[in-house]
């Protein structure tokens, strides 16, 4: 079955830097990735996803790139701001029941 | 508000009780997810449903909890027996008609706590 790892597990960056999160997955099946930003209490909110016939998508100041050849996508936020912290989770589907199989999630801590 | 709603948002209960959750999706999505979620880690997926009927359940999950959708529109998650263990947030997410909606959205949750 499908496996997506991601790291790191705590990126801590300066406010106005970039961050990057990265993610594997293992089944070349799978044409579907969003990434869910969840900040503590609350629920997962979907922030941007990707279809492997894209290579990549923009939204602002967040951006998701797909190398289907390689099996990862990743996460970018450029101008980092305080309201950025949050655990961000990525997730990878593409089966017959529309399940999502998750990454174990990536704490980013935005320092002012 | 349009999105997924979930009832109660908070539950406390004592280890032995019976406890039922209620998710109302957003309208016409036609597929409806739970998962458990404990502090620091990602959600888990528990079971699943497309209309009425449900599609798959966790392996890992035991007989004590069972789900229902029998409109096709809102659905119920039922925790029999609760244990300590059960103490977590449940969500549920729903996604869109269409072969290629693969998109969740999710509730804001049920924080269950078992004493």
């Amino acid at each position: 079955g499908e496996n997506v790892e991601q790291h790191p597990s705590t990126l801590s960056v300066q406010e106005g830097d970039s961050a990057v999160i990265k993610c594997t997955y293992s089944d070349s099946a799978s044409n579907y990735f969003p990434w869910y930003k969840q900040e503590l209490g609350k629920r997962p909110q979907l922030i941007i996803d990707i279809r492997s016939n894209v290579g990549e998508k923009k939204d602002q100041r967040i951006a998701v790139t797909l190398n289907k050849t390689a099996k990862h996508f990743s996460l970018h936020i450029t101008e980092t701001q305080p309201e950025d912290s949050a655990v961000y989770f990525c997730a990878a589907s593409g089966n017959s029941n529309y399940q999502l199989i998750w990454g174990a999630g990536t704490k980013l801590i935005i320092k002012p | 508000d349009t999105g997924v709603s979930q009832d109660p948002r908070h539950k406390i209960t004592k280890r032995g009780q019976n406890v039922t959750f209620r998710c109302d999706p957003i309208s016409e999505h036609n597929r409806l997810y739970w998962y458990r979620q404990t502090l620091g880690q990602g959600p888990e997926f528990l079971t699943y449903f497309q209309n009425e009927a449900q599609l798959e359940k966790s392996r890992l999950l035991s007989d004590r909890f069972s789900a229902e959708r029998p409109k096709g529109s809102f659905s119920t998650l039922e925790i029999q027996r609760t244990e300590q263990g059960d103490s977590a947030m449940y969500l549920c997410a729903s996604s869109p008609k269409g072969l290629f909606s693969y998109e969740q959205y999710f509730g804001p949750g049920t924080r269950l706590t078992v004493t």
